[in-house]
């Protein structure tokens, strides 16, 4: 019973260039969520996505950012034009039903560094 | 809005009980979480208290008062493998908002 898969795990880029972090949710699983964490920092909500529709957006930085969820594969959230300051873990969780309370289930996280 | 507030480092000694608070004050509430995670790896699930009273499962328990807008965790029996960031989080509406962690230390 796979968990949820975040790839790649480690990406570097250099400032301009464009990051795309996937995620698999847990099988099951129609909703997924993306957070960012500084060193030494707690997780920082970004956005909240159904298959297909983003549900809560408040957390993502209003340029460069954007996410998606589509109907078949994995979501994406993609970064344009990094700067040194996205170098952070992003981490993606995933829950099953309304997701009111449900219990989020966390990836490993990738770690981008820019460079 | 959203705040949540915990101790950022605690220390305690192999095989003793350590008690870490949470207090929030946010806009909604669909319950509190509770996660453990270990330096470069992702958060793992602990506990969730929906509803006012103590939770326990094995070594760890969690304590809600939602008219105090209080939680903590209470970890008993202390192991070296137990130093950690504890991450306190609240939902709402789906949303999880995530106090900044407690670094805990287990000493011999």
């Amino acid at each position: 019973n796979a968990g949820v898969m975040q790839n790649p795990r480690h990406l570097v880029r250099r400032r301009g260039q464009e990051a795309r972090l996937r995620c698999s949710p847990m099988k099951g699983h129609s909703h997924v969520y993306w957070y960012r964490q500084l060193p030494e920092e707690g997780l920082k909500f970004m956005v909240y996505l159904q298959k297909e529709n983003i549900i809560d957006e408040s957390g993502m930085p209003k340029e460069r950012f954007s996410a998606e969820f589509p109907k078949e594969g994995p979501s994406i959230l993609r970064i344009q034009q990094v700067v040194r300051g996205d170098s952070a873990a992003y981490f993606c969780a995933s829950s099953p039903t309304s997701g009111l309370s449900d219990t989020q289930y966390f990836g490993p996280g990738t770690r981008l560094t820019v460079l | 809005g959203q705040n949540i507030d915990q101790p950022t480092e605690m220390t305690a000694t192999e095989g003793a009980i350590v008690q870490i608070n949470c207090t929030y004050q946010t806009s909604g509430f669909n319950g509190l979480f509770w996660y453990q995670q270990h330096a470069g790896e992702a958060p793992t699930f602990l506990s969730y208290n929906v509803l006012d009273g103590l939770e326990e499962k094995g070594r760890f328990s969690s304590f809600l008062s939602r008219s105090k807008g209080y939680s903590y965790l209470l970890l008993k029996e202390l192991q070296m493998k137990d130093s950690a960031s504890y991450l306190c989080a609240v939902s709402n509406a789906g949303k999880s908002t995530f106090g900044d962690g407690t670094t805990l230390t287990v000493k011999p």
